[in-house]
C-alpha cells in the first residue's frame, strides 16, 4: 500500500506557476479519476482544493487546476501568491475501495 | 454549518487503546462517510480507513486491520476510532474528515486531535 509520489518540494516567485506531480498506478490515479488535492499550512487540518481530478470547491481561486495523464495526476497553481505556501497532498481512490495519500509536496514562495 | 468537531487530545502509555470522536452537524449525518486519517510529527498523511454512518460499514487500510475498529452513533451524530496496542509509532495527529453522499473526495475536515503515546 504505498503511497502516490510526489516531488519533496516546489518553489517560485510570486506571480509565476508552480506545478506539482502525483505518480500512481494502474490501481488508483490510471483506473480512476477520483484523484483531489488537499492544501495544508502549518498546524492546520487540511483543505480541499481539487476533485475528480480538475474540480474546484467553491471558494477555491481558480489559479489553481489540476489535470490527469495515465497515472500521473498533476496540480498547477498559476499567478503564485504568498499565500500559496503550503503543503500539498494528492489523494486517488483505490481498486481496493480504500484511498492513497501522496507523500506531500512543499510549496514555498521565493 | 457543515462541520466536524473532535475529541480533546489524549495521552496513553504503550499496550493501551484510545477512542476519538468526530461530531458532525449541519448536514444529515447518514449521508456522508467519514474517513479518518492521521499525520506523525513532521510525516505526510496516511490513510487508516473509512465508515459509513448509514449502516455502520467500515473498511480499513491493510496495516491497521485487527487492530481498529471504527463505529458510529447515529442518536449523537459521532463516529468512533478505537486504535489499540498502541505504540510511539501510534503518536500522531488523528483527523475525521467527511466524505459526501459517495462523491469520492474528503470535503469536511476536523480540526484534529493529538494522541500522545508515551511510557
Amino acid at each position: 500500500q504505498s503511497a502516490l509520489t510526489q516531488p519533496p518540494s516546489v518553489s517560485g516567485s510570486p506571480g509565476q506557476s508552480v506545478t506539482i506531480s502525483c505518480t500512481g498506478t494502474s490501481s488508483d490515479v490510471g483506473s480512476y479519476n477520483h484523484v483531489s488535492w488537499y492544501q495544508q499550512p502549518p498546524g492546520t487540518a487540511p483543505k480541499l482544493m481539487i476533485y475528480e481530478v480538475s474540480n474546484r470547491p467553491s471558494g477555491v481561486p481558480d489559479r489553481f487546476s489540476g489535470s490527469k495523464s495515465d497515472n500521473t495526476a498533476s496540480l498547477t497553481i498559476s499567478g503564485l501568491q504568498a499565500e500559496d505556501e503550503a503543503e500539498y497532498y494528492c489523494s486517488s481512490y483505490r481498486s481496493s475501495g480504500l484511498y492513497v495519500f501522496g507523500t506531500g509536496t512543499q510549496v514555498t514562495v521565493l | 454549518q457543515v462541520q466536524v468537531v473532535q475529541s480533546g487530545a489524549e495521552v496513553k502509555k504503550p499496550g493501551a487503546s484510545v477512542k476519538v470522536s468526530c461530531k458532525a452537524s449541519g448536514y444529515t449525518f447518514t449521508a456522508y462517510y467519514m474517513h479518518w486519517v492521521r499525520q506523525a510529527p513532521g510525516q505526510g498523511l496516511e490513510y487508516m480507513g473509512w465508515i459509513n454512518p448509514n449502516g455502520g460499514g467500515t473498511k480499513f487500510a491493510q496495516r491497521f486491520e485487527g487492530r481498529v475498529t471504527m463505529t458510529r452513533d447515529t442518536s449523537i451524530s459521532t463516529v468512533y476510532m478505537e486504535l489499540s496496542r498502541l505504540t510511539s509509532d501510534d503518536t500522531a495527529i488523528y483527523y475525521c474528515a467527511g466524505e459526501g453522499g459517495g462523491s469520492y473526495y474528503m470535503d469536511v475536515w476536523g480540526k484534529g486531535t493529538t494522541v500522545t503515546v508515551s511510557s
